[in-house]
């Protein structure tokens, strides 16, 4: 049972350079998530998707990009990377939605360095 | 919007100490209120939430919380520190998925 999945693990850019991160979740949840964590800010939510085919901004949207193309994948996409997106990125699913008792499945995380 | 505080960014107990995690809350309608724990380089895990059911909330490794609308605080609490139980904790109310900054607990020998 993987529950989530995230690659890579980790990966160093320069600047300006392009990437994808990919989330998969094999629990068949409705609902997945985009997290980054930075020392002293806790986890800020990115971008999240409340069914396949749907995306919605959170709180630091700026800079990224998601697709949800399939429900079991949530894509997240730096276009031009820059040094203050170095951060741990987590990816996370429920089976309730933002407004119910839903309960977060994380990832292990991927850690991207922006030089 | 909901928001969640939790005080202090970093807590140290004795092995063996009482373990007081301190999330405040603010928000206009009963909330959903969750702890997760995560180990170092590791995601988050569920430890525990509050779903309204009932307002002293058991969860994993022997943690508890207890919802007190009156003081808009959900507290985790723990009789005894272990060495395991080194890690950071987050609350997170769920409207809309605020997480608050975490508080990193270190437990001395």
């Amino acid at each position: 049972n993987a529950g989530v999945t995230q690659t890579p693990k980790f990966r160093v850019l320069k600047t300006g350079q392009s990437m994808t991160l990919l989330c998969a979740q094999d629990m068949n949840h409705e609902y997945m998530y985009w997290y980054r964590q930075d020392p002293g800010m806790g986890l800020r939510l990115i971008h999240y998707s409340v069914g396949e085919g749907t995306t919605a901004k959170g709180e630091v949207p700026d800079g990224y990009n998601v697709s949800r193309l399939k429900k079991q994948n949530f894509l997240l996409g730096l276009e031009s990377a820059a040094p203050s997106q170095t951060s741990v990125y987590f990816c996370a699913s429920s089976s309730e939605g933002p407004a119910g008792a839903n309960v977060l499945t994380f990832g292990a995380g991927s850690r991207l360095t922006v030089l | 919007a909901q928001s969640v505080t939790q005080l202090g960014s970093h807590v140290s107990v004795s092995e063996g100490a009482l373990v007081l995690l301190r999330c405040n809350y603010s928000s206009s309608v009963p909330p959903y209120l969750f702890w997760y724990v995560q180990y170092p380089n590791q995601g988050l895990q569920l430890l525990l939430k509050y779903t309204s059911a009932a307002t002293l909330v058991k969860g994993i490794n022997g943690f508890e919380a207890e919802f007190k609308k009156s003081e808009t605080s959900f507290h985790l609490t723990k009789p005894s520190a272990h060495m395991s139980d080194a890690a950071e904790y987050f609350c997170e109310g769920n409207t809309p998925l605020v997480f608050g900054k975490g508080t990193r607990l270190s437990v001395i020998a």
